[in-house]
C-alpha cells in the first residue's frame, strides 16, 4: 500500500519566493495534518483537516502560510513570500477519522530558504 | 493545554545494554491517547505504539517494551539489548480525546539514541 507521499523531498529557494508544498494521504483516510520540525521548536501542528475542511489552523505562524484541501487526495501548503526562517522541515500525516488511529507520516520536505 | 516532556536530551549506550526513554506527559482529559515515534537519521517518522488512557496493560514488542503509569503520568519506552539500529531519535507524543474534535499530536521535544557498537 502507498503511504502518504509528500513532494518535493527537498526545495532550496530564495526569500521573497512563494512555495508549494503537497501532500497525497493515504486513499480512505480522511484527517490530513501538516506539520512543521525545526531544531528550536521540534515538530509542532500548522493546520489539520478533517473530510477537505480545515478543522484547527492555530499553528500557522502568520498570513504568509495556507493550506487548502480541494479535495480528499490532496492537499498544499503554500508560504508566499518565503523567509529564511521557514527553513524547516515539513510533514504531512493522515489517519482515518476512528478514534485516534495512528497518524502515518510522509517522509517530509525539507525546506531552505536562502 | 497538553505537554509531553522528554527530559533525556541524548542518551548514549553500548550495543547489547538495556535503554529506558522516559516520557512525562500533561492533560486534563481522561481519556487521551499515547503514542512514540521513531525518526530514524533517514528523517521519516515511523509509528511504534499507541495506547489509550483506559488501558495502562504494558506491552512488549520484541525488544521493546512500554510502561504506562497513570499515577505518574509517564509513558516510558524500554528497549532491551540495544543494537546499532535503533540509533534514533525516539519521540512521545500525546493526542487528546476525539471528544474534543482535536486529534492533532502534541510532540515531546526527542531523545537521540546513540548505540555504539
Amino acid at each position: 500500500d502507498a503511504g502518504v507521499i509528500q513532494s518535493p523531498r527537498h526545495e532550496v529557494t530564495e526569500m521573497g519566493q512563494e512555495v508549494t508544498l503537497r501532500c497525497k494521504p493515504i486513499s480512505g483516510h480522511n484527517s490530513l495534518f501538516w506539520y512543521r520540525q525545526t531544531m528550536m521548536r521540534g515538530l509542532e501542528l500548522l493546520i489539520y483537516f478533517n473530510n477537505n475542511v480545515p478543522i484547527d489552523d492555530s499553528g500557522m505562524p502568520e498570513d504568509r502560510f495556507s493550506a487548502k484541501m480541494p479535495n480528499a487526495s490532496f492537499s498544499t501548503l503554500k508560504i508566499q513570500p518565503s523567509e529564511p526562517r521557514d527553513s524547516a522541515v515539513y510533514f504531512c500525516a493522515s489517519t482515518q477519522t476512528v478514534t485516534n488511529q495512528p497518524q502515518h507520516f510522509g517522509d517530509g520536505t525539507r525546506l531552505s530558504i536562502l | 493545554a497538553q505537554k509531553v516532556t522528554q527530559a533525556q536530551t541524548e542518551i548514549s549506550v553500548v550495543e547489547k545494554e538495556d535503554v529506558t526513554l522516559d516520557c512525562v506527559y500533561e492533560t486534563r482529559d481522561t481519556t487521551y491517547y499515547l503514542f512514540w515515534y521513531k525518526q530514524p537519521p533517514s528523517g521519516e517518522l515511523v509509528f511504534l505504539i499507541r495506547r489509550n488512557s483506559f488501558d495502562e496493560q504494558n506491552e512488549i514488542s520484541g525488544r521493546y517494551s512500554w510502561n504506562f503509569q497513570k499515577s505518574t503520568s509517564s509513558f516510558n519506552f524500554t528497549i532491551t539489548a540495544s543494537q546499532v539500529v535503533d540509533s534514533a531519535v525516539y519521540f512521545c507524543a500525546l493526542s487528546e480525546s476525539a471528544d474534543t474534535g482535536r486529534r492533532a499530536l502534541t510532540f515531546g521535544s526527542g531523545t537521540r539514541l546513540q548505540v555504539q557498537p
